[in-house]
Formats: structure tokens, sequence, C-alpha cells
């Protein structure tokens, strides 16, 4: 399919593993986001990444979380020391860049859902 | 204060009712406005754009006020399908931002 890759859809981890969280973005889609989703609460901004501009990590909740992405396509969200309250479903969202006008439609994976026990 | 600000509900309405929705934007840069539309352990995805001159998709109206910086979407004739979680997303910078969002739920 075209549209934005999740891996893996669900991951049950042990109290301080880590884990890797993948997203595959749409082709030529430059914008890059991730957010956490807690039950029944609102979207939490982690972290945006634009072309080859600096990454935007003003929302990662602490220095556990870290995200990099290679070669202006795929992202790798990485959680350290897991703990329970990192629970969540953790969604990706790519774009394409409208050169200043603001933002363009951005389209969400179906997210991965992680459960630390 | 957070950028993008709705009232998180929820709004119990009835059938076939209308139900409007507001949105606040901080920062008066923004430049571009969407609603998204989020259903119950459903990833995000978009209802509509919101232009300046204010634009219409069947029972859906958006409207946009620089002057006051909120948005605004209107539902007409309700139905239970209508029942989600509706975001407000303000774009700045080549960037998004996505409000908390605002529950519906459609009565039978």
């Amino acid at each position: 399919g075209a549209g934005v890759s999740q891996s893996p859809s669900n991951k049950v981890t042990e109290k301080g593993k880590d884990v890797e969280l993948r997203c595959d973005p749409i082709s030529g889609h430059t914008a890059l986001y991730w957010y956490r989703q807690s039950l029944g609460q609102g979207l939490e901004f982690l972290i945006y990444f634009q072309g080859n501009s600096a990454p935007d990590k003003s929302g990662l909740p602490s220095d556990r979380f870290s995200a990099e992405r290679t070669g202006g396509s795929v992202s790798t969200l990485t959680i350290q020391r897991t703990q329970q309250e990192d629970s969540a479903v953790y969604l990706c969202a790519s774009s394409l860049v409208s050169q200043g006008a603001g933002g363009t439609e951005a389209f969400f994976g179906q997210g991965t859902r992680l459960t630390v026990v | 204060r957070k950028e993008v600000e709705q009232d998180p509900g929820p709004f119990n309405v009835p059938e076939g009712a209308t139900v409007a929705f507001n949105c606040t934007y901080s920062n008066s840069a923004s430049q571009s406005f969407f609603w998204y539309r989020q259903d119950c352990r459903k990833e995000p995805k978009l209802l509509m754009s919101v232009y300046s001159s204010g634009n219409e998709d069947g029972r859906f109206t958006a409207q946009l006020n620089r002057a006051s910086q909120y948005i605004s979407l209107l539902i007409r004739d309700s139905k239970l399908s209508d029942s989600a979680t509706y975001l407000c997303v303000v774009g700045r910078d080549d960037k998004i931002i996505f409000g908390k969002g605002t529950r519906l739920h459609i009565l039978p």
C-alpha cells in the first residue's frame, strides 16, 4: 500500500527493556511526526522531522526517548528502560512540505500499541 | 497557553440536531487550518481543510476568523456515525499542530 506503515502493530515489553518502533512514511513526504496517545487522551506531540533540518525534539518527555530518521525516509523511535507510564499508542504521520504555506494534510499510520508490564 | 485549544467535551447531542465546535489558536502567524476526525481506537484522518472564505462539505461547514483567531466546525442533521473526536489542526512554518480534540456523542 501507499500509506504510512508502522511496525510492530502491537508490542508488549517488560519494564526496563528497550523498544524500537518503526515508521515508513509515504514516499516523497519530507515531513514526519511522532505522537503518543494514551487511552482516552489527546495526541501528545513527541518529535518532528522536516527534510535535512534539525528535528524539533521539544515534545520528547525524557532522555529515555530518542528518534532518528535515516536517509530522509524511515524513522525509528526508541524508548530506553521502558516504564509502565510509557504504555500508549505511538502514532506516526507524514506530509508534504508546503513551502511556507503552513503545512499540508498529514497522513497517519495505524500506530503501535505499546504495553509495558 | 496551548497553541491550539479546544473544549474536550463530551458533547452529547440527539440525532438530527445541529452541533458546533470552536477552536482557538494563539499564534497569529498560523497559515493553514484543518479539522480531523478520529474514531475510537483508530488513527486521525482529515475531515476538511478550512479556508479563509469558509467552506462547506455536505452537512459540514468550517469557518475561519483570523481577527479573533478561531475556527469553527458546524455539523447539521447529525448522524449516529458522526460520533467521534474532532481535532482542530493549525499549520505554521510548515509544521502542523494538533489540538487535543472534542468528543462528540450522537444519541439515538
